[in-house]
């Protein structure tokens, strides 16, 4: 069974500019969240997204939109960069919500540079 | 303001001892915790959860404390391992449904 895979790996955007990042969740799993990390500050929860549609979300500014599709694909975009949203950014996915993450599957992140 | 706090972040030691990772939480409503283990180049993966009726689970080498009323946890590995290696991400949410936050994370080396 494929695991979660996330697209692209590396990414070097400049300020101002928007990225959209990608995750195809494993067969079958119907959750998606996404995650930021950064040095010192662990993993932090952008939103998730269960049957196409955002279900929780974090702290984030506007500028973090993400969307989910049918096939339970899901994208995040990241409009007007800005050099602290360098980041790794990391996508989950699981079978179903109220699982605790316990039984959620992490891909590989996107690296993401702003210069 | 952090919910989740591990306080030491990095530990180093030696092959065959006892590794105790650390962490604490600000916000009562969390009843749920979990830690997760992540190598370079590679997503998390889950490693071993504690809810809040419970005071301890175990699996393996791995063994999760949990004390309510300081609202602190810790994992203890024994006996330790080269391979497990890793920066350790303490986790916790409110309810099954809820986002999970996770803490700034502990680099564990286990030094052979």
């Amino acid at each position: 069974k494929a695991g979660v895979t996330q697209t692209p790996r590396y990414l070097i955007k400049t300020r101002g500019q928007q990225v959209t990042l990608s995750c195809s969740p494993i067969s079958g799993h119907r959750s998606v969240s996404w995650y930021q990390q950064t040095p010192g500050q662990g993993l932090q929860f952008l939103f998730e997204y269960f049957s196409e549609t955002q279900r929780n979300k974090g702290n984030f500014p506007g500028r973090f939109s993400g969307r989910q599709f049918s096939n339970s694909r899901s994208e995040m975009n990241v409009s007007t960069l800005e050099l602290g949203d360098s980041a790794l950014y990391l996508c989950a996915s699981s079978l179903r919500r109220g699982q605790g993450l316990t039984e959620a599957f992490f891909g590989q992140g996107t690296r993401l540079t702003v210069v | 303001d952090q919910q989740v706090k591990q306080n030491s972040p990095s530990l180093s030691v030696q092959e065959g001892r006892i590794s105790i990772l650390n962490c604490d939480y600000t916000n009562s409503m969390f009843d749920y915790f979990l830690w997760y283990k992540k190598y370079p180049a590679e997503g998390p993966t889950f490693l071993i959860s504690i809810s809040s009726i419970k005071d301890k689970n175990e699996d393996g080498r791995f063994t999760v404390f949990l004390n309510k009323s300081a609202k602190h946890l810790s994992l203890h590995i024994v006996p330790s391992q080269p391979g497990d290696s890793a920066v350790y991400f303490c986790a916790a949410s409110g309810t099954s449904y809820d986002k999970v936050i996770f803490g700034p994370g502990t680099s564990l080396s286990v030094i052979p």
